[in-house]
């Protein structure tokens, strides 16, 4: 298996302007997981699905941000308006099992928003 | 609210030296803790999970202690080579929570 993979690697955008960004999980695996990791607050659990369902969303800063899993194999977390601050770099990650299994991560999306 | 911290949060050793990072939590209602390894620009590498029925879990020469009622884990690294430089995070996942929640990291660099 490839592992987690994100699209796109680096993200540069304009503040205002919406940004995607894509997570294909592991094959198998019923837990997706997207994070947020920055200097200052480390990192963060956004929000994870279940068997493509929304779990638990606390961790979503603002109503500008979305996320979807409209099917077991891709997933994404959508920013719009994009502001400065949520420059960051964000990570998928996916696992078996929430409490027995390790979670595997993805390479990140290095968003700037300028 | 759990919070974990690790110490030190920056480690400079050279090549060769066996060294301890160390993780403490607040809360020891946990069904696991796990290592990770975080190289620059790259996602994060599990190492090692550890069940809260579990003491310690070994994979080369990394070992991993849990000490569930101290609220305390320790990663040992033998032996430690360059390659071996990166941070370090150690994470717990809470009851009745499922969400894993981080330290702030150890960052080591191994040098020859």
């Amino acid at each position: 298996d490839a592992g987690v993979i994100q699209s796109p690697r680096h993200e540069v955008t304009e503040m205002g302007q919406e940004v995607t960004l894509r997570c294909k999980p592991i094959s198998g695996h019923d837990y997706l997981f997207w994070y947020r990791q920055t200097m200052m607050r480390g990192l963060e659990l956004l929000i994870y699905f279940n068997n493509n369902v929304p779990i638990d969303d606390s961790g979503m800063p603002e109503d500008r941000f979305s996320a979807k899993m409209p099917n077991a194999s891709f997933s994404t977390l959508k920013i719009q308006p994009s502001e400065p601050r949520d420059s960051a770099v964000y990570f998928c990650a996916s696992t078996l099992g929430l409490r027995t299994d390790t979670q595997y991560f993805g390479p990140g999306t290095r968003l700037t928003v300028l | 609210k759990q919070e974990v911290t690790q110490i030190p949060a920056a480690l400079s050793v050279p090549e060769g030296e066996n060294l301890v990072l160390n993780c403490s939590f607040t809360d020891s209602a946990i069904y696991n803790l796990q290592w990770f390894r975080q190289d620059p620009g790259k996602g994060l590498t599990s190492l090692l999970l550890i069940q809260s029925s579990q003491r310690e879990q070994t994979s080369g020469r990394l070992n991993a202690s849990l000490d569930k009622s101290s609220g305390r884990s320790t990663l040992y690294i033998a032996a430690s080579q360059p390659g071996d430089s990166a941070t370090y995070l150690c994470a717990v996942t809470p009851y009745n929570t499922d969400k894993l929640i981080f330290g702030t990291g150890t960052r080591l660099q191994v040098f020859p």
